[in-house]
């Protein structure tokens, strides 16, 4: 399965937007972005996912770079409760399985 | 709509006995699939099961075994528990092998002493 790399931390303040990157150089064709975040002492929660265009739901907004190497989740105003895990993932959408492969992900914290 | 629950949310075992961790899947939810997440890591695919059947393992010992039922509700067993054993366990469920979300329960603790 591909890799994805995410920087460890990233820090934003309350109510700005915060763009969290991802790397992904040996995506396929058939993968798709997937991410997830967890907040602390709970399970990860879907975000967004795409696969070639940018997406935008009522949560983020991602965007994906033409060559599909890298990607962006895009929060357009920070809050308090978006401090959490964030994890990029590429899942295979032409296979038969539907495991998420997690790396460590990045972690937000959001200053009042 | 209820969404995934899991059960005990708290457990604490010895070496070397058997534990049962239960999921209820999102109702309508055909897949379910287990996760370990070690303290400070991201969770780890155990396996998963499609409409009672096991879809896919990752790399962990036969000791880690599960059952689906027609409910869709799933258990995860875990034979002689050692300690790295200890994580927070998670299942998910979704609407097919290759849906795009997949939704998770709040976890079981797992501590083995």
């Amino acid at each position: 399965d591909a890799k994805t790399t995410q920087p460890n931390s990233m820090e934003s303040n309350e109510e700005e937007p915060v763009h969290l990157p991802c790397n992904h150089s040996t995506i396929s064709g058939t993968d798709y972005i997937h991410w997830y975040r967890q907040l602390p002492s709970q399970g990860p929660e879907y975000v967004i996912h795409g696969l070639t265009s940018n997406v935008n739901n009522r949560m983020a907004s991602l965007a994906i770079a033409e060559d599909r190497k890298s990607s962006t989740l895009i929060l357009h105003r920070a809050t308090l409760r978006d401090a959490a895990v964030y994890y990029c993932i590429l899942r295979d959408g032409g296979g038969s399985q539907g495991n998420l492969i997690f790396g460590k992900g990045t972690k937000l914290s959001v200053k009042p | 709509e209820t969404g995934v629950t899991q059960s005990p949310t708290h457990l604490i075992k010895t070496r070397g006995q058997q534990v049962t961790l239960r999921c209820s899947s999102q109702s309508g939810h055909n897949t379910v699939s287990w996760y370990q997440q070690a303290l400070g890591q991201g969770p780890q695919f155990i396996f998963q099961y499609y409409r009672e059947e096991e879809n896919g393992r990752g790399n962990f010992p036969p000791r880690f075994s599960g059952l689906q039922f027609p409910n869709y509700s799933s258990e995860l067993n875990v034979n002689a528990l050692e300690l790295d054993d200890s994580a927070l366990y998670l299942c998910a469920s979704s609407l097919g092998v290759a849906a795009g979300e997949q939704y998770f329960g709040p976890g079981t603790r797992l501590t083995v002493t």
